[in-house]
């Protein structure tokens, strides 16, 4: 297995551009998480998905933010309008049913907003 | 407000000794308790958990020890490898049901040959 799969795996862009992030989950786990790392934050949840269903969103600092699951193999975050503060690292990560608890975390994203 | 705190940023120990890495946490709801290893320009890899019925959990040179009534977490490494050398990160999921996991921000651990 491929493990999960980001993209893309640098991202440059300028204040008020709208950024995409992608996420491949490994085949057959059903829970899907999306997180953020900074020097200030450390690694935050920003939302959660079982089954391609938003389950917890709380994480997801405004409305700038969003995030889609239309299948089970694909994921998006989207920045809209991007701004330097959200200049981060941004993981996936996906997990097995309930009863297996290991979190398996992509190579992440780094974005750099100018 | 931090639940979660590694308070120590960083750890240099030799190869061949001990390494013990410390994580305190808040909210006695917590119920089940890992620890992820992360290098350079990679994601986290879990490396170990215990659930909160359970005082310790030992995975071959790793054991986590778990203090509840201190709430505190720690992470044995012994014998010490350079191969060990990064960041390790505690995490905790609270009870009820949520799948979140809450994470400490990193301690930075360097073994020396």
């Amino acid at each position: 297995d491929a493990g999960v799969i980001q993209s893309p795996r640098h991202e440059v862009t300028e204040m008020g551009q709208e950024v995409t992030l992608r996420c491949k989950p490994i085949s057959g786990h059903d829970y899907l998480f999306w997180y953020r790392q900074t020097m200030m934050r450390g690694l935050e949840l920003l939302i959660y998905f079982n089954n391609n269903v938003p389950i917890d969103d709380s994480g997801m600092p405004e409305d700038r933010f969003s995030a889609k699951m239309p299948n089970a193999s694909f994921s998006t975050l989207k920045i809209q309008p991007s701004e330097p503060r959200d200049s981060a690292v941004y993981f996936c990560a996906s997990r097995g049913p309930v009863g297996t608890d290991t979190q398996y975390f992509g190579p992440g994203t780094r974005l750099t907003v100018l | 407000d931090q639940q979660v705190k590694q308070n120590s940023p960083s750890l240099s120990v030799q190869e061949g000794r001990i390494s013990i890495l410390n994580c305190d946490y808040t909210n006695s709801m917590f119920d089940y308790f890992l620890w992820y290893k992360k290098y350079p320009a990679e994601g986290p890899t879990f490396l170990i958990s215990i659930s909160s019925i359970k005082d310790k959990n030992e995975d071959g040179r790793f054991t986590v020890f778990l203090n509840k009534s201190a709430k505190h977490l720690s992470l044995h490494i012994v014998p010490s490898q350079p191969g060990d050398s990064a960041v390790y990160f505690c995490a905790v999921r609270t009870q009820g049901g949520s799948e979140k996991l809450v994470f400490g921000k990193g301690m930075k651990l360097t073994v020396n040959p």
